[in-house]
């Protein structure tokens, strides 16, 4: 099994919602990450988990807050978001051992519409 | 902090051309990686190289570590090989070039 999974797809929520993104990997990774990614732009890293633990936050503000319940989920809950946090929200996982020719495999993407 | 460059931003090409898209970046690394992104989709990792060339069915990926420089060459271009394609370099925190948006025409 080399596939990330990732629900929902689509998301739409208003300012006051509380929603949670999900994401699932199989694949005895031990790096799960998330990115957020505008139309034609490149991801950006949001978050980093290595061993189950935040290794790296990208100064992410706090109304996106990540979980790692276990080494397979991850989940981004997501609070009082603004219209500018509508994106493309990816999930990726990694072997974990950090170095270059860690290649990430990617799932397909949550479409977070936030009116 | 690499740079990573790509060109070109946007390329349309007939069904059966050859492709080429390049990558330089600004600091010496161990490896790069392509990927694609179909319009609305996730992203599929292509290629790892640390040096020479990978090939792949109809995708060919080569880089010199000395000039910097990698490229995607997709051989008998075909219209599902639209997309996005994406060079990156790093590892936790990788960097990405700006992407190159190929559309083929049948």
């Amino acid at each position: 099994d080399t596939e990330v999974t990732q629900t929902p797809k689509h998301l739409v929520m208003g300012m006051t919602n509380k929603k949670s993104l999900k994401c699932e990997q199989h694949m005895g990774h031990r790096a799960m990450y998330w990115y957020k990614q505008k139309a034609k732009k490149p991801p950006e890293l949001m978050f980093v988990y290595s061993y189950e633990k935040l290794s790296i936050n990208e100064s992410v503000p706090s109304r996106f807050s990540p979980e790692c319940p276990n080494s397979s989920l991850l989940n981004l809950h997501l609070h009082a978001l603004q219209p500018e946090d509508s994106a493309l929200y990816l999930c990726a996982s990694s072997q974990g051992h950090g170095g270059s020719t860690d290649t990430q495999y990617f799932g397909p993407g949550t479409r977070l519409t936030v009116l | 902090k690499n740079e990573v460059e790509q060109s070109p931003q946007n390329l349309t090409a007939q069904e059966g051309e050859f492709i080429t898209i390049n990558c330089s970046y600004s600091v010496g690394i161990s490896a790069l990686h392509w990927l694609q992104q179909h319009p609305g989709g996730g992203i599929v990792s292509l290629f790892m190289l640390s040096s020479g060339k990978k090939k792949h069915g109809r995708l060919i990926a080569t880089i010199n570590i000395q000039e910097k420089h990698s490229s995607l060459h997709i051989t008998a271009s075909h219209p599902r090989d639209s997309a996005v394609y994406i060079c990156a370099v790093g590892g936790e925190k990788l960097t990405f070039g700006t992407g190159t948006r190929l559309t083929i025409i049948p």
